[in-house]
C-alpha cells in the first residue's frame, strides 16, 4: 500500500517567489493536514482538511493557504516567500477528521528560500 | 499558547539497555497522545499513541505511560537497538479542536555499540 506521498521532495526558492506543495494522503484516508518544522524543532500545525472543508488552521499568515481537491489530494500554497520559510514541509492523513485516530505523515517536501 | 515539551534535548544509551523519553505538556484538555520517530531526512513515523482514559499501553517493545496528575509523559523502549537511534517526539492533541497536533522540541536518541 502507498504511504503518504508528498511532491517534490526538494525545492528551492527566491525570495518573493510563490510556492506549490502537494499531497496525496493513503488511500481511504479524507482528512490531511499541513505541518512546518523547521530544522531543529518539532513540526508546527499550518492547516488541516476534511471532505475538502478546512478544519483548523494554525498561527501562520494569510501568504499560507491551502485546498483540498475530490480525490483527498491536497496542495498548500506560500506566496510572497520569505527566507524564514526554509522548512520541511510534511503532510499528514488519517482515516477521518476525528482528532484521536493515528495520524501518517509523509516524507515532506524540502523547501530552501534563498 | 500552550505547548508540548521535553525534559531532555538528547539521550545516549549502550545497544541493548532500556530507554526512557520524557515529555511534559501543559494543555490539561488535552486527551490523546502519540509518538513519533523521526529519522534523518525522514517524515515522522507513528511509534504508539494513548488516550487519556489509560495510563499505560504496550507495543512491541515500547510502552507509553500517561500521567495526567503532573501532565507527563514516556516512551519507553525496551532492548534498544542501533536502528532506534532517531529524533523522538511526543504530540498531544484536544479532541475539542482540529485534527492539530502540538508537537514538542524532540529527543535525539544515539544507541551506542
Amino acid at each position: 500500500d502507498a504511504g503518504v506521498t508528498q511532491s517534490p521532495t526538494h525545492l528551492i526558492k527566491t525570495r518573493g517567489q510563490h510556492v506549490t506543495l502537494r499531497c496525496s494522503p493513503i488511500s481511504g484516508h479524507k482528512s490531511v493536514s499541513w505541518y512546518q518544522q523547521v530544522l531543529g524543532q518539532g513540526p508546527q500545525f499550518i492547516f488541516q482538511y476534511y471532505e475538502k472543508e478546512e478544519r483548523g488552521r494554525g498561527n501562520f499568515p494569510d501568504r499560507f493557504s491551502a485546498r483540498q481537491f475530490p480525490n483527498y489530494s491536497s496542495e498548500l500554497n506560500v506566496n510572497a516567500l520569505l527566507l524564514g520559510d526554509s522548512a520541511l514541509y510534511l503532510c499528514a492523513s488519517s482515516w477521518e477528521g476525528q482528532p484521536n485516530t493515528e495520524a501518517f505523515f509523509g516524507q515532506g517536501t524540502r523547501l530552501t528560500v534563498v | 499558547g500552550e505547548s508540548v515539551g521535553l525534559h531532555l534535548p538528547t539521550l545516549s544509551v549502550q545497544e541493548g539497555d532500556n530507554s526512557i523519553i520524557n515529555c511534559a505538556y501543559s494543555n490539561s484538555a488535552s486527551d490523546y497522545f502519540i509518538w513519533y520517530k523521526q529519522e534523518s531526512g525522514k517524515g515522522p513515523q507513528f511509534i504508539i499513541d494513548i488516550r487519556s482514559n489509560m495510563d499505560k499501553r504496550q507495543g512491541q517493545r515500547v510502552t507509553v505511560l500517561l500521567n495526567k496528575t503532573v501532565k507527563h509523559l514516556s516512551l519507553q523502549i525496551a532492548a534498544t537497538q542501533p536502528g532506534d537511534s532517531a529524533v523522538y517526539f511526543c504530540a498531544e492533541n484536544f479532541s475539542g479542536s482540529a485534527r492539530q497536533l502540538t508537537f514538542g522540541s524532540g529527543t535525539q536518541l544515539t544507541v551506542l555499540p
